[in-house]
Order: C-alpha cells, then sequence, then structure tokens
C-alpha cells in the first residue's frame, strides 16, 4: 500500500524558535492534512490542503501542497510551549474518500523553555 | 458540544477475555472509523462505516469486529483479545464518507495481559 515518510521523527526546540517538518510519498494525493495529537488525547486537524501549490495558514502554522503532489509541509513559527505533542500527515488519493487515508508515523515535538 | 466520545479510556484486560469499546458522535455524522495506533507506525485503519448497518474491513482487521445499528454508535468489539492487540484506539467520524476531514475521539489505552 501507499507509505509516507514522515520527518523528523522528533525534534526538540527552544521557545520561540520556528519548527519545520515534512511529509513524501511515492504515490501521489489529492488531499493533505496535518493533525495534531496532544498528551493522551486524539488528533485534531489543523489544516486541510487540496491544491497543488497551495500554502495555507492557521495562526502561526502554514503548510504547503508540494507542486510534486508527492509531499507537504508544516511550519510553526515563534514556538509556545503549547505546541508540544505529535504531529501527523495524513495523504489522500483521488478518489475522495476517508477510508483511504494515509497517515505517517507523525513527529514528536518538545518545546523547552 | 460536537464531540466523539469513546469508554473506556483506559482498560486492562486478559486474553481470552470478551471486550467491547463505545464510540459516540452528536454531529449526525454518516462516516465512521476505528484506528490504532502503535509507536513508529502512525494510524492503522481497523474498520470503517459508511452509515448505519454498511461496515467494511480496513487494512488490520483480524482479531476484531464492528457493529453500526445507530448512526451516533459504533462499538468494536474484541471476542477474543490477544496481547498482539496491546494499542492506543481511536475512533473517527466525518460528515459523509467522501470527507477527509475527520475528528478523533480522545482515545482508549488497552493492555491485553
Amino acid at each position: 500500500g501507499q507509505q509516507l515518510n514522515q520527518s523528523p521523527q522528533s525534534m526538540f526546540i527552544q521557545e520561540g524558535e520556528d519548527v519545520s517538518m515534512n511529509c513524501t510519498s511515492s504515490s501521489i494525493f489529492n488531499t493533505w492534512l496535518w493533525y495534531k495529537q496532544d498528551p493522551g488525547e486524539g488528533p485534531v486537524l489543523l489544516i486541510a490542503l487540496y491544491k497543488a501549490g497551495e500554502l495555507t495558514s492557521n495562526g502561526r502554522l502554514t503548510a504547503q501542497f508540494g507542486i510534486t503532489r508527492k509531499d507537504s509541509f508544516l511550519n510553526i513559527s515563534a514556538s509556545i510551549p503549547s505546541d508540544v505533542g505529535i504531529y501527523f500527515c495524513a495523504g489522500g488519493p483521488f478518489s475522495g474518500s476517508a477510508r483511504q487515508l494515509t497517515f505517517g508515523s507523525g513527529t514528536q515535538l518538545t518545546v523547552l523553555p | 458540544e460536537a464531540q466523539v466520545t469513546q469508554n473506556p479510556r483506559y482498560l486492562i484486560t486478559v486474553t481470552g477475555k470478551k471486550l467491547t469499546v463505545t464510540c459516540s458522535q452528536n454531529m449526525n455524522h454518516e462516516y465512521m472509523s476505528w484506528y490504532r495506533q502503535d509507536p513508529g507506525l502512525g494510524l492503522r485503519q481497523i474498520y470503517y462505516s459508511m452509515n448505519v448497518e454498511v461496515t467494511d474491513k480496513g487494512d488490520v482487521p483480524e482479531g476484531y469486529k464492528v457493529s453500526r445499528k445507530e448512526k451516533r454508535n459504533f462499538p468494536l468489539i474484541l471476542e477474543s483479545p490477544s496481547p498482539n492487540q496491546t494499542s492506543l484506539y481511536f475512533c473517527a467520524s466525518s460528515i459523509t464518507p467522501g470527507s477527509y476531514e475527520q475528528y478523533f475521539g480522545p482515545g482508549t489505552r488497552l493492555t491485553v495481559t
């Protein structure tokens, strides 16, 4: 099946720093989603991207849908302690069904004061 | 408040003792699904349901059963749990099967000894 490579697996950063993480795929996706999972909670949708090249922001978060349709990037600016958690990417193929989402393995973010 | 709820949140059981994890959503969503989350493997889909009385296998269905008798509820049944089913389980829902944007429950951490 389809596979997503998400990197880095973990990050330790200082409060106030910017963060970048990405997902790459061997297959083309029609949709890219980014979720955040707080400790002890379920994933929460942060940003959804539906068009190649699209750049979308949600507060201090910015995500981009790669031109090749095989990758996506998430940036967090001026990190704060509550940014701690696991960030997941997910890709959806052209057929458009939640059944067919493929999830990355996650990036564990730790923000040091 | 729009939400997906799961019960129990934590469960320790023994091999072979049947158990049910409940999932309920109050958003009138058509699509519901179950995932398991294991370290380094991301989210893997167990079963999904397009609507009432319509269920189908996901990527890792072995050892699990589901039912969808009502739109709001989607219980996960382990008839004879085994240690390899020790995992973190998430229920999710979306407004239609064609929507990628899923809402996740808070998770159920299951340990089978």
